[in-house]
């Protein structure tokens, strides 16, 4: 049981590249999030996820595009990246039962945009 | 939308001291409260978590209480040890929605 998966740990991109980032869960949980973390700040969420098949925009969408491939994968597109995105990316899942929550964090990508 | 703020944004201790991070929330649908911690360089990690329908949650040297009226949570760490020094977040939830505050620095001087 890997729990949640992120790859890659770290990448450097030039300004306009694209690139996707890749999250999996082997939980069997339903909702899937993308966050992005600044220096010294919070988590911030960019999209998620509640049920394959469904996404939705959190709080900070712009610059990004999501697909929930199947209920173990969500991943996240920079389609031109900018300065302005680089920042540390967690993948989450939560499994929702009733009032039951379980909670769990990827180890993060580490983007920079140069 | 809902908007979770947390005080202090950083906290020093000495060790065996008891320390009190709080956050407020804006959301009365909010019903689910969990706690990070999150050490240098890792992912958040949850360390205790409280619901809308409880006061008072108590895990070891942790314990969280909760005030829906004023729509405020707390964390409490008693005997705090230099291993607790991290960042730590909270967040508030309605449905498959979390918002977290902006985190506390707190470290504990040995």
């Amino acid at each position: 049981n890997a729990g949640v998966t992120q790859t890659p740990k770290f990448q450097v991109l030039k300004t306009g590249q694209s690139m996707t980032l890749q999250c999996a869960q082997d939980m069997n949980h339903n909702s899937m999030y993308w966050y992005r973390q600044d220096p010294g700040m919070g988590l911030r969420l960019i999209y998620y996820s509640a049920s394959e098949g469904t996404t939705d925009k959190g709080e900070v969408p712009n610059g990004y595009n999501v697909s929930r491939l199947n209920k173990r994968e969500f991943s996240l597109r920079l389609e031109s990246a900018a300065p302005s995105q680089t920042s540390v990316y967690f993948c989450a899942s939560i499994r929702t039962s009733g009032s039951n929550y379980e909670q769990y964090f990827g180890p993060g990508t580490r983007l920079t945009v140069t | 939308g809902e908007n979770v703020e947390q005080h202090p944004s950083t906290l020093s201790v000495q060790e065996g001291d008891s320390a009190v991070i709080k956050c407020t929330y804006s959301d009365s649908a909010s019903n689910y409260f969990p706690w990070y911690k999150q050490e240098l360089g890792k992912r958040p990690q949850l360390i205790i978590d409280i619901r809308s329908n409880v006061g008072e949650k108590k895990d070891q040297r942790i314990a969280v209480t909760l005030n829906k009226t004023a729509k405020h949570f707390s964390l409490h760490i008693t005997e705090t040890q230099p291993e607790d020094s991290a960042v730590y977040f909270c967040a508030a939830t309605k449905g498959n929605m979390l918002t977290f505050g902006g985190g506390t620095r707190l470290m504990v001087k040995p």
